[in-house]
């Protein structure tokens, strides 16, 4: 039973094109995150979610929308993709966020590539 | 925001050889953690070690955070132990973090049979 599971596991798409990733957790935590791995394996917070309430947001471009329906579910959509979205996109989510103290668990990522 | 730094970035071994590699950050921090990401891309949770010392195996952690570094020890490595070693933290620094984990650039394991 995988805690954090995303999909799709890879996407290859177009230039202009949207796409979104899914991402669960069964672990019954509150929190959730997005995260992005560049070409050179750099990790950076993207957003993060508390109970379905967005908390982080990074100055990401606005192309980029996270939607929580749930406390298990956290989905990134992309808008007109570009060549620079390629990249590792990870989920994780922790029991709460009490200022961040609580240990987080990942997703096996998503790797986008835009073509 | 806070900073860290990890060292080395790339550390080469042979199959059973012990090491070491350091996790230094520029303010208080209230989570620690320490992962590996294997080659299939994998963020594989080692320790979570805001202070203290842990121990899972071949692999132990410290964290002194009056000092505020961390060190990770890999004994009697093993192949399978290649790939990037990640330290990331959670601080208060520049007001509330609400879990916002700032990562290292990574330390590259290798290990040769």
């Amino acid at each position: 039973d995988t805690a954090v599971s995303q999909t799709p596991k890879y996407l290859v798409t177009q230039m202009g094109n949207d796409k979104s990733i899914k991402c669960e957790q069964n672990l019954g935590h509150d929190t959730m995150y997005w995260y992005k791995q560049d070409s050179k394996k750099f990790l950076k917070i993207m957003f993060s979610y508390n109970n379905k309430e967005l908390i982080i947001n990074e100055t990401v471009p606005n192309r980029f929308s996270p939607k929580s329906p749930d406390k298990a579910h956290l989905n990134l959509h992309i808008n007109s993709l570009e060549l620079g979205d390629s990249a590792v996109y990870f989920c994780a989510s922790s029991q709460d966020l009490a200022g961040g103290a609580y240990e987080q668990y990942f997703g096996p990522g998503t790797r986008l590539t835009v073509t | 925001g806070i900073q860290v730094e990890q060292s080395p970035p790339d550390l080469i071994l042979q199959e059973g050889a012990n090491s070491t590699l350091r996790c230094n950050f520029s303010d208080s921090v209230n989570n620690l953690q320490w992962f590996h990401q294997n080659p299939w891309g994998q963020l594989i949770n080692l320790f979570y070690i805001p202070s203290g010392t842990k121990q899972n195996g071949r692999l132990s952690a410290t964290t002194v955070a009056t000092e505020r570094y961390s060190l990770l020890y890999i004994s009697s490595s093993q192949t399978t132990d290649s790939g990037v070693y990640f330290c990331a933290v959670t601080s208060h620094a520049g007001g509330t973090s609400y879990g916002k984990l700032t990562f290292g650039q990574g330390t590259i394991l290798t290990v040769h049979p």
